[in-house]
């Protein structure tokens, strides 16, 4: 069975500061990955995702993400935050040929507080 | 276009008192659906997933349970809630068999066992 596991449970930057969150996971298969976001008293919503072909995957609001399958990682860069991407943050992610099921697997969250 | 909804938003229920929640899905047909539960923490919690009417798969031992008694609604219930049920629940839906697609999620439903 799949596993996530998302290192920092809380970070606190400045704005303009650069952005890294990490991501692992573990499954000995094919896999899709996603990171999602949550913006305070909103809905989760998709960030960036990636399935297939180049491993560096860009997403909305300057978000990007870098499969490294050597290291089951898929961590979450933006260069220069901004107070308004102060949310929590999920990486996800569902086996490829997993069937009808399509069951994806969360990891604990990351919390990202961005000061002004 | 496709939409989830997802109701009440919030709800304050007593120690043994019954629960259900309730989502649809507009938009589309036949779309896998899903409850997790969120806790501070402890991320998303994968409770209960369905691909189609009256299937339901658990995936963890626990006091709730869910039904899908038309192709777009979800349901998930219980009989007597515990004070460890408190938390927020997230129904999601996805494409039948399509992996790469991830989810679509709703609101929530903030719960509070008391």
């Amino acid at each position: 069975a799949q596993s996530v596991s998302q290192h920092n449970h809380h970070v606190i930057l400045s704005e303009a500061a650069s952005l890294e969150l990490g991501c692992n996971y573990s499954y000995g298969g094919t896999v899709n990955l996603f990171w999602y976001v949550q913006y305070p008293g909103q809905h989760l919503q998709l960030l960036l995702k990636y399935f297939s072909g180049d491993p560096l995957v860009k997403g909305i609001k300057g978000f990007e993400a870098e499969f490294i399958k050597s290291k089951f990682s898929f961590n979450l860069r933006k260069p220069s935050v901004q107070w308004s991407d102060t949310a929590e943050y999920f990486c996800a992610v569902n086996a490829r040929y997993g069937g009808a099921t399509n069951k994806l697997i969360f990891g604990t969250g990351t919390l990202l507080a961005v000061q002004p | 276009s496709q939409t989830i909804h997802q109701w009440p938003a919030t709800l304050v229920q007593p120690v043994g008192s019954p629960l259900s929640l309730e989502c649809t899905v507009e938009g589309t047909s036949n779309p896998n659906l899903y409850w997790y539960r969120q806790a501070a923490g402890r991320g998303l919690q994968l409770l209960f997933y369905s691909v189609g009417i009256g299937q339901i798969s658990s995936e963890v031992p626990q006091n709730l349970s869910a039904s899908r008694p038309q192709d777009r609604q979800f349901i998930l219930s219980s009989k007597k809630l515990l004070l460890s049920d408190s938390g927020f629940y997230l129904c999601a839906w996805s494409i039948h068999e399509g992996s790469e697609n991830g989810y679509t999620f709703g609101s929530g439903t903030r719960l509070t066992v008391v």
